[in-house]
Parts: C-alpha cells; sequence; structure tokens
C-alpha cells in the first residue's frame, strides 16, 4: 500500500521567513496530493491540493510543487505570521477519498 | 451550513468498555470516512462508506471496531470492548461526487478516545 513519510515533524520559524515542509509518496499510481492545516483543537482543514498533471500549483503565500518521477512534493508557505503556526498533515491518494497521511509537521512562526 | 459533527468530542472509558462515536457528514456527502491519529502519529485511514454501503474497510484494525451507516445518513463506530491501544483521535470526514470526481474531504474536529 502507499507510505507517505513527511519531513520536518517540527519546523521553527522568524515571522516574514518561507516555511518548506517535504513528503515522499511510494505508490507511483497516486494521482491526488492535498495539504491540510490542523489549528491546536480544530479540525483538519484542506489549505491547497494538487494533482498528478500539475507540477506546481500556488495560492497566495502557499504553493505546493509535485515531481512524479521522484515521488515527492513539497509544501511553502512564504512571508510567514503568527497564524500560519500549526500542525500540516501532507497526504497521497489514488483511491477517492482513502487518504494516506504523512505524520504532520508541527509548525511555529515566532513573531 | 454546517460542517461535519463529531460526538462525543471526548471520552473516558475503562479497558473493557464500550464507546460509540458519532459522525454527521455534511448534509448531501455521500461519502463518509473515519480516520484515526494515534499518539502524535499519522491519521491513519479507517473506512469508507459510500451511502449506506460499506466502499473499503481494508483500514479497521480488528473485529473489535464496528462501523454503521444506516440510511446513508449518519455513521456509529462502536469499540468493543476497547483496549489501551485504541486511544487516540477519531476523525470523520465526508466528501461529494461533483462532475465525476471526488470533491475535497471535509473534516470534523474528531472525538479524542482515551482508555484507561
Amino acid at each position: 500500500g502507499e507510505n507517505v513519510e513527511q519531513h520536518p515533524s517540527t519546523l521553527s520559524v522568524q515571522e516574514g521567513d518561507s516555511a518548506v515542509i517535504k513528503c515522499t509518496y511510494s505508490d507511483s499510481a497516486s494521482n491526488y496530493f492535498p495539504w491540510y492545516k490542523q489549528e491546536l483543537g480544530k479540525r483538519p482543514q484542506l489549505i491547497i491540493d494538487i494533482r498528478s498533471n500539475v507540477g506546481e500549483k500556488k495560492d497566495q503565500r502557499i504553493a505546493v510543487t509535485l515531481n512524479k518521477t521522484a515521488k515527492h512534493f513539497s509544501l511553502h508557505i512564504t512571508e510567514t505570521q503568527p497564524e500560519d503556526s500549526a500542525v500540516y498533515f501532507c497526504a497521497a491518494s489514488h483511491l477517492p477519498g482513502k487518504l494516506q497521511f504523512g505524520a504532520g509537521t508541527q509548525v511555529v512562526v515566532t513573531p | 451550513e454546517a460542517g461535519v459533527t463529531q460526538f462525543p468530542s471526548h471520552s473516558v472509558i475503562e479497558k473493557g468498555q464500550t464507546v460509540t462515536l458519532r459522525c454527521d457528514p455534511i448534509s448531501g456527502h455521500d461519502n463518509l470516512y473515519w480516520y484515526r491519529r494515534v499518539m502524535g502519529k499519522e491519521i491513519k485511514f479507517l473506512l469508507h462508506f459510500v451511502k449506506e454501503s460499506k466502499q473499503d474497510e481494508s483500514g479497521m484494525p480488528n473485529n473489535r471496531f464496528l462501523a454503521e451507516r444506516t440510511g446513508g445518513t449518519y455513521s456509529t463506530l462502536k469499540v468493543q470492548p476497547a483496549e489501551l491501544e485504541d486511544s487516540g483521535v477519531y476523525f470523520c470526514a465526508s466528501s461529494q461526487f461533483f462532475r465525476g470526481a471526488y470533491t475535497e474531504a471535509f473534516f470534523g474536529q474528531g472525538t479524542r478516545l482515551t482508555v484507561v
């Protein structure tokens, strides 16, 4: 089955700096890669996703890149703000709804 | 529009007892999923309903776990008897078909289960 590795497990950045989280996946059939953000005490929420026919997608300060050959994808957050502090989960899927998640990255943005 | 709601938000039970978790998906969403996160590890897939049918239950840990979705609306996940290793946060999510594709999965806030 699919296996998703996520690094780093924790990430501390200064406000205004960039944050990068990397994930690798094992199943070459995976074609959907969402990123979820979970703030303390709240539900995981989709912040961006990418499908395998696209190499990069951007939404304001957030971007995701996908390298299908190397089977890895990354989340980039630019100009980080304190409200970006949260746990971020990457996931991969080739079966509708059956998301295989990474272990999560605790991001702390210090003012 | 109400999101995915889960009850209870927290549950503390003793080993050997039974617990039932409930999930109300977003109205009209045919797809309902259960996931679990144990002790800071990854969120793991448990099973997937399409309406009232179990589409995929390959992630269910063992036969102490029973999920139902009678009528294709809300779902319950029963753990009987509960063991210590069942402790974790149980998430429910729902999604819909739109133009032949699945929409994003919307998550509930989770039920934190502690077995003592």
